[in-house]
């Protein structure tokens, strides 16, 4: 069965230092999310991408944070200045299509971002 | 503001009882609920969806309940095995106007115990 994957799994950073988390989705889905879970807390939508832009954001998704299709198969979550308060598992997800439900997202195994 | 919460941050069951999550949400413009499974490790993987013109939607194994008058949604699991073991969330969507998001609840860990 087609899986979104993610990678890498667990990613250590310095305060200050930029990322990239990076997300294969499934290969025939269109709509592609990024949500966050910190530690113990419910997981939080980032940002939804479509067509090749952004289709919406939410309060979380600030100037530092920036997603990107470079071609036909990956998804990226670029953070450029990380914080501390960045620290969370970071979930890819990806949907097939807009009509119909179930209104399924699949989600991928997150990468854990830790920074120090 | 918007909120979706859960009403216990862990259950325990004996494996072969039945097991009710519950889960309360605020917002009266959601039609739409999905419960989410996450295991260790993984991510979350849909279960079960349910619209707001239902009330009760039935799964292999698992049934969601819908009671919109207090805003309450419940995944009741039968023969809880312990592959059931994860934790479990809700999520709200608004289908019109409410865009492409999943809103999530905090979720529950549920423990089955042999």
């Amino acid at each position: 069965e087609p899986e979104v994957t993610q990678t890498p799994s667990h990613q250590v950073t310095q305060m200050g230092q930029e990322v990239i988390l990076r997300c294969v989705p499934i290969s025939n889905h269109l709509y592609f999310y990024w949500y966050r879970q910190i530690l113990g807390q419910k997981v939080e939508f980032l940002v939804s991408f479509y067509n090749n832009e952004i289709s919406e954001k939410s309060e979380i998704f600030d100037d530092q944070f920036s997603v990107e299709r470079p071609d036909g198969s990956n998804f990226t979550l670029k953070i450029r200045s990380t914080k501390l308060e960045d620290s969370a598992m970071y979930f890819c997800a990806s949907r097939r299509d807009s009509g119909g439900l179930p209104y399924e997202q699949y989600f991928g195994p997150g990468t854990r971002l830790t920074v120090t | 503001g918007e909120s979706v919460g859960l009403h216990l941050p862990t259950l325990s069951v004996q494996e072969g009882d039945n097991s009710i999550i519950n889960c309360a949400y605020s917002n009266s413009a959601s039609d739409y609920f999905i419960w989410y499974k996450q295991e260790s490790g993984k991510g979350p993987q849909f279960i079960i969806d349910i619209r707001s013109n239902m009330d009760k939607r039935q799964g292999q194994r698992v049934t969601v309940l819908l009671n919109k008058t207090v805003k309450h949604l419940s995944l009741q699991i039968a023969a809880t095995q312990p592959g059931d073991s994860a934790v479990y969330f809700c999520a709200e969507k608004r289908l019109t106007g409410g865009g492409n998001k999943l809103t999530f609840g905090t979720g529950t860990q549920l423990k089955v115990e042999l």
